[in-house]
């Protein structure tokens, strides 16, 4: 089946700082999307993005699918925006999601 | 607008009991979606439904059973639990299929002892 893997696996910053995560995908997808769980454990879906750049707030993600990657870029980091993100992808083959396990990310005051 | 609600919110079974998990929305999205999410993983995809009464299976669907009778509902049923499927199992729609913002549930939280 098709790997999905995240980078890095755990980040923690000071408020304010900018952040980059990475998927990195081993075959061809359908579709991408990236996801937030919160502490609590409430998930929001922030970006779907099969190719090319989307921007929402300080939020933005890119997409390259020849190359088999997309990043989330955060910019001015909150303290909300700590939790764990997750990229996940549709596989072309079987056209079923697969999550990668997620970057947790953990933004102090 | 409740949006997807779940219930129960935990459950303790023992081995071999039966449930079912009730997802709910109304947002009159097609699609649904349960997924399974185990410590230190990401979500893997159980069941979904593409409308009222169809049901496709997911990555994982082995010891559970969906069912779509009415469109603002999906039903996860476990005929026999087994300790392997303790997890947090999330619901979550959308109007179309995975290309679509995804609405989630808050989650249910399942021990099988």
């Amino acid at each position: 089946g098709i790997q999905v893997e995240q980078s890095p696996p755990d980040l923690i910053l000071q408020e304010g700082a900018n952040s980059t995560l990475r998927c990195n995908f081993s075959d061809s997808v359908n579709n991408l999307q990236w996801f937030h769980q919160n502490p609590w454990g409430q998930l929001i879906n922030l970006f779907y993005i099969p190719s090319g750049t989307k921007q929402n707030g300080r939020l933005s993600a890119t997409t390259v699918a020849t190359e088999r990657y997309s990043l989330l870029y955060i910019s001015s980091s909150q303290t909300t925006d700590s939790g764990v993100y997750f990229c996940a992808v549709v596989w072309f083959r079987d056209d079923k999601i697969i999550f990668g396990k997620g970057t947790r990310l953990h933004i102090l005051p | 607008n409740a949006g997807v609600t779940q219930t129960p919110k935990f459950r303790v079974l023992k081995t071999g009991q039966s449930m079912t998990l009730l997802c709910a929305q109304d947002m009159n999205h097609e699609y649904m979606y349960w997924y399974r999410q185990d410590p230190g993983m990401g979500l893997r995809l159980i069941h979904y439904s593409v409308g009222e009464g169809t049901t496709a299976k997911g990555e994982v669907p082995d010891g559970y059973n969906v069912s779509r009778l009415k469109k603002q509902n999906f039903l996860l049923g476990l005929e026999s639990a087994a300790p392997s499927q303790t997890s947090v199992y999330f619901c979550a729609s959308s109007y179309s299929y995975l290309t679509d913002t995804q609405y989630f549930g808050p989650g249910t939280r399942l021990t099988v002892l």
